[in-house]
């Protein structure tokens, strides 16, 4: 069975302050990939990363960066230098096949 | 359209009646998946389509609930004697999932918002 565990229920951080976001996931998969969804208030659940099992490199793309650490089964998120812009829920997902198992998100809101 | 498409957005529904949720997936997108979405919840895997095939539905809660996807494109969900615990948002997305490949992103629609009183 695949699990994943976001703990952080709800973060409020103010503006330009940094904020990590947690997830640490479960499977007996060897192959499997994770992705971080970003859920804004109209719902639509919008892409931002996909990494698979066997590249732990760690990935920046712009204020955003992500550590993937599989000796913990971690795969965390982090915003740079917040904006309101950024409040939102995020969910991080495990693939092994083709569902998507999702956490139960962590909502973000940032004061300016 | 760019992205996937899902109506209604919203739909209020007397329990008992039947619903149909409808989804136009990306263009060219072979997958074409349906999640379900408590309040406060992440997404639940309810369904899975390739092309018009569908290849999993052992998400879907009951037997009241229904999916189909005649062409291979646009795909409707259909539940049937709505009940107050069917509330939740409907989210499809896709794929382009080529030959059964299950490691590509999935993007996902605006969702349809259900309520059933």
């Amino acid at each position: 069975a695949q699990k994943v565990t976001q703990a952080q229920t709800e973060i409020s951080v103010v503006e330009k302050e940094d904020v990590t976001l947690d997830c640490v996931y479960e499977t007996r998969d060897t192959t499997y990939y994770l992705f971080w969804y970003k859920q804004p208030p109209s719902g639509e659940l919008v892409f931002l990363i996909r990494r698979n099992s066997f590249d732990e490199q760690n990935e920046i793309s712009g204020r955003y960066s992500w550590n993937f650490q599989k000796s913990t089964s971690s795969f965390n998120f982090t915003i740079t230098a917040s904006q309101v812009v950024d409040s939102a829920v995020y969910f991080c997902a495990l693939a092994g096949s083709y569902q998507l198992t999702f956490g139960k998100g962590t909502k973000l809101s940032v004061i300016p | 359209g760019a992205g996937v498409s899902q109506s209604p957005r919203y739909k209020v529904a007397k329990r008992g009646q039947d619903v149909a949720l409808r989804c136009d997936p990306i263009s060219g997108h072979v997958s074409l998946f349906w999640y379900q979405q408590a309040l406060g919840q992440g997404p639940e895997f309810l369904t899975y389509f390739q092309n018009e095939a569908q290849l999993d539905k052992s998400g879907l809660p009951s037997d009241r609930f229904f999916a189909e996807r005649p062409e291979g494109s646009v795909s409707t969900l259909k539940i049937q004697r709505t009940q107050q615990e069917d509330s939740a948002v409907y989210l499809c997305a896709s794929s382009h999932g080529t030959s059964g490949s299950w490691d590509e992103t999935q993007y996902f629609g605006p969702g349809t918002r259900l309520l059933v009183l």
